[in-house]
This record gives structure tokens, sequence and C-alpha cells, in this order.
């Protein structure tokens, strides 16, 4: 069975300060990952994503993620924080065809100016 | 790019009554559709997936009988909550589209069974 932790329920950083926002996952065959992020009430917007290819992933508003296959991560990060971040983050993982999503349980990101 | 219409946003309803959620694929045609169900600050479960002419899969645990799934054209698929009572009150969430495209999202639907 596929299974994501996020081992951090909340993550505070000031604004301007690089961010990381921490995903661990185990899966049986070739992993798809996932960040979404989602505001209160709302939704889920995808952010980025981990099927094939470069390691380093580029998404949306500036976030990036390591896929590393050894340690089994999948780390969101972003240079430069911003108080419009701050919002709730899941990261997902899906196995063959990806179809079905397993989440990690979220982790609560707060930035401060 | 994709987008997912879900429907209401917000019910309340009395215990013991049923309500139905929509879900809509606007540009695109999906032959599967995905149920998730959300508690206060926890994550997001699979219920069903939602399949197109046919059954609904449900995950282990999940009542078939109280969670009623029809998807009877490729860009509507309805979840209705049968007989509510106030453990269904959650956030419900619909998905569509493909793991290329990371999926799309409905805005949700927040149950309050009173």
């Amino acid at each position: 069975a596929q299974s994501v932790a996020q081992p951090e329920d909340q993550v505070n950083v000031a604004e301007g300060n690089p961010l990381t926002v921490k995903c661990t996952y185990s899966v049986s065959g070739n992993p798809y990952l996932f960040w979404y992020v989602q505001y209160p009430n709302r939704g889920l917007q995808f952010l980025l994503k981990y099927i094939t290819g470069d390691n380093l992933v580029k998404g949306s508003y500036g976030f990036e993620a390591e896929f590393n296959k050894s340690q089994t991560s999948f780390h969101l990060k972003k240079p430069s924080a911003l108080v419009s971040d701050s919002a709730l983050y899941f990261c997902a993982v899906g196995e063959g065809g990806g179809n079905k999503l397993t989440f990690g349980t979220g982790t609560q990101l707060k930035v401060e100016l | 790019g994709a987008v997912v219409s879900q429907h209401p946003s917000r019910v309340i309803c009395k215990s013991g009554t049923s309500v139905k959620i929509e879900c809509r694929s606007l540009d695109f045609q999906a032959t599967t559709m995905f149920w998730y169900r959300q508690f206060p600050k926890q994550s997001l479960m699979l219920m069903a997936t939602s399949n197109e002419g046919s059954k609904a899969t449900y995950e282990q645990g999940v009542e078939k009988d109280k969670f009623l799934i029809n998807h009877a054209s490729l860009t509507l698929s309805t979840l209705t909550v049968t007989s509510a009572h106030p453990e269904d009150s959650s956030f419900y969430i619909c998905s569509a589209g493909w793991a290329e495209d990371g999926y799309t999202f409905g805005s949700g639907t927040r149950l309050t069974v009173v």
C-alpha cells in the first residue's frame, strides 16, 4: 500500500526567507508525486508534480520540489516566502497510472512579516 | 486548463434527509471522477472512484448505501448522502482529469447536518 508522511503539522517562516515543507512517501512501484495547496473552505490547487524526468520540478507561484528516490522524499521549497503563501499544503502520491491518490496529513504554512 | 465545477458549495440539511452534490467537468470529458472527504484539520480520504456508465468503486469502510454515486454522463458525477446524520457533516471534494495535468479538484462542498 502507498503512503505519504508530512512530519510537520505547521511551518512558520518569515517573509522573504526560504521555506521547505517536507514530504516522504512509500510506494511499491514508480511514484507519481504531487503537491497541492488549499485555502480555507476551498478545493485543492495543483502546484507541481513529478512523474518522470528531472528530479527538480518547478511549479506554480515560484514553488519547486526535488524528487529524491534514495530518501523517498519530495520536499516542497520556495526561495523567498510571501505572506500570501500562508495556506495548507498537501503532498500526495499515486502509483502506476497515478489514479488513486493518497494524501499526507497536510502542513499548515504560516508566513509572517 | 481543465475546470471542475462542484455544487453546492455549502449545504445545511436536517438529520434524516438526503443531499445531492454535483461534480461537473466543464471543458473536458471525464470517464472517471474521484470523491474525497475531508474532516476538519485533516487530510483528504478517498471515498470512491466514479466510473461513467458503470458502478462506482468504493474504498474500504465507505458505506455504499449511504453514499450513492452516479456517473451518468461524461461530464457529471453526483454524490448523494442518504439519510444524513450529524456525523456525515464534512467537506466533500471531487476531482477529475489526468495525472499528467495534476488532476483538477472542485471547490468543495461543506455539508452540515443538523
